[in-house]
């Protein structure tokens, strides 16, 4: 039973570009939520998506986007990458709504903006 | 919004030793989360828990919600064990309806042989 599955692992983007990260959930998972983690800090919420629609969302500017497929997987798209974006980005999947049967988490995506 | 604290930040004990880290929160929750996260950035899931106590081989944790405060202890602690344990609590109550998580700083636990 294959868990959260993220790629890419590692990528590199100059500034001002544009990324698309991509997740797929667990088998049986229907809610896909995002995060980000910098350097030495606790990850961050950056929103929750759920029948391919945003359900909620963290402190995070327009530039991250995001979309859910019909098979429940997920893509992150950041614009006009700035060099603080730079950080693992990590997908967490679970049954809807989330908070009350557990999450399992990817092993994220390392995001180096150059 | 919900706030976490967690305690200490950083921990090095002897192979051996039981290990306490504690975690409190703001706000009432529907269930709290251990996590562990080792280098290299993958994080996996301990415990999820509501009221109680939950154990896991080596591994226990304890909440109580009245105090809004958790534990994770660690029996016979083995260098293996050595990673950043992270507490995470719904980042807000939202009375079953979409909640993404709000994380502790996480405290890194280094265990020596």
């Amino acid at each position: 039973d294959a868990g959260v599955t993220q790629s890419p692992t590692h990528l590199i983007k100059t500034r001002g570009q544009q990324v698309t990260l991509r997740c797929s959930p667990k088998s049986g998972h229907d809610t896909v939520s995002w995060y980000q983690q910098a350097l030495g800090q606790g990850p961050q919420f950056i929103f929750q998506y759920y029948e391919e629609e945003e359900r909620q969302r963290g402190n995070f500017p327009d530039r991250f986007s995001g979309h859910q497929f019909p098979n429940y997987s997920s893509e992150l798209n950041v614009n006009a990458l700035l060099l603080g974006d730079s950080a693992l980005y990590l997908c967490a999947s679970s049954t809807w709504p989330g908070a009350a049967y557990g999450y399992t988490f990817g092993s994220g995506t390392r995001l180096t903006v150059v | 919004k919900n706030e976490v604290e967690q305690s200490p930040q950083n921990l090095t004990a002897q192979e051996g030793e039981f290990i306490t880290i504690n975690c409190s929160y703001s706000v009432g929750i529907s269930a709290l989360h251990w996590l562990q996260q080792h280098p290299g950035g993958g994080i996996v899931s301990l415990f999820m828990l509501s009221s109680g106590k939950k154990k896991h081989g080596r591994l226990i944790a304890t909440i109580n919600i009245q105090e809004k405060h958790s534990s994770l202890h660690i029996t016979a602690s083995h260098p293996r064990d050595s990673a950043v344990y992270i507490c995470a609590v719904p980042l807000r109550y939202s009375g079953g309806g979409a909640d993404g998580l709000t994380f502790g700083k996480g405290t890194h636990l280094i265990i020596q042989p």
